[in-house]
């Protein structure tokens, strides 16, 4: 596999459940984000892992909790979501050493509350 | 804090037309620039990037971007629209150091009509 992955493609949930959103990039880069993407709004990033370390939380609520367990993984796990958390959940991963290298995308994960 | 607008939400052109999607920062310094294009169902993928040196970007699928620090803006450019361009173009601001934060534009809509 080469660049960004994301597994699931699609999940349909309830609120009562919990599930997790698997990304995995290899392309070696140190720094990894989620964004969430909405219909009608703005790209929102959601949290960043820089070598692992999180290095931003965008007001996220507590029912996202991202894990970081190394440079190539990321995970967010979702528990009691709500309705209005239906998205296009996205993952990126760029260089991380703030040399201006862009953000690579894997292709969503399509995610449904009911 | 960084910002981006993109004042066009929806753009229909005919295929053979000429292209310019605009696109306005807001950075307190030279900023790092980047066009992304979406497909349907589909993850962010790079267009093109401008960092520093010659205002003037090429990108991939023969599109164009020019920067222009008095105007803050870097406009979307391509001198003839092919069908499988329609898509959503998304462009961002990216912050210089560190692990390069980015800010999206809410997008532009590409409509291509025979």
């Amino acid at each position: 596999e080469t660049g960004v992955t994301q597994t699931p493609r699609h999940l349909v949930m309830g609120m009562t459940n919990k599930k997790s959103l698997k990304c995995e990039q290899h392309l070696g880069h140190n720094a990894m984000y989620w964004y969430k993407q909405s219909a009608k709004k703005p790209l929102e990033l959601m949290f960043v892992y820089n070598f692992k370390e999180q290095t931003e939380n965008n007001s996220v609520p507590s029912r996202f909790s991202p894990e970081c367990p190394n440079s190539s993984h990321l995970f967010l796990h979702l528990h009691t979501l709500q309705p209005e958390d239906s998205a296009l959940y996205l993952c990126a991963s760029s260089q991380g050493d703030g040399s201006g290298n862009e953000q690579f995308f894997g292709p969503g994960t399509r995610l449904t509350v009911l | 804090a960084q910002s981006v607008t993109q004042p066009d939400i929806h753009i229909t052109v005919s295929e053979g037309a000429s292209l310019e999607l605009r696109c306005n920062y807001s950075y307190g310094a030279t900023p790092y620039l980047f066009w992304y294009v979406q497909s349907p169902g589909q993850g962010l993928q790079l267009l093109l990037k401008y960092f520093s040196g010659d205002t003037l970007v090429q990108g991939i699928k023969g599109f164009e971007a020019e920067f222009k620090r008095s105007q803050s803006s870097f406009n979307l450019r391509k001198p003839s629209v092919h069908w499988s361009d329609a898509a959503e173009y998304f462009c961002a601001v990216g912050e210089r150091g560190g692990y390069q934060k980015v800010t999206f534009g809410t997008g532009t809509k590409l409509q291509v009509i025979p």
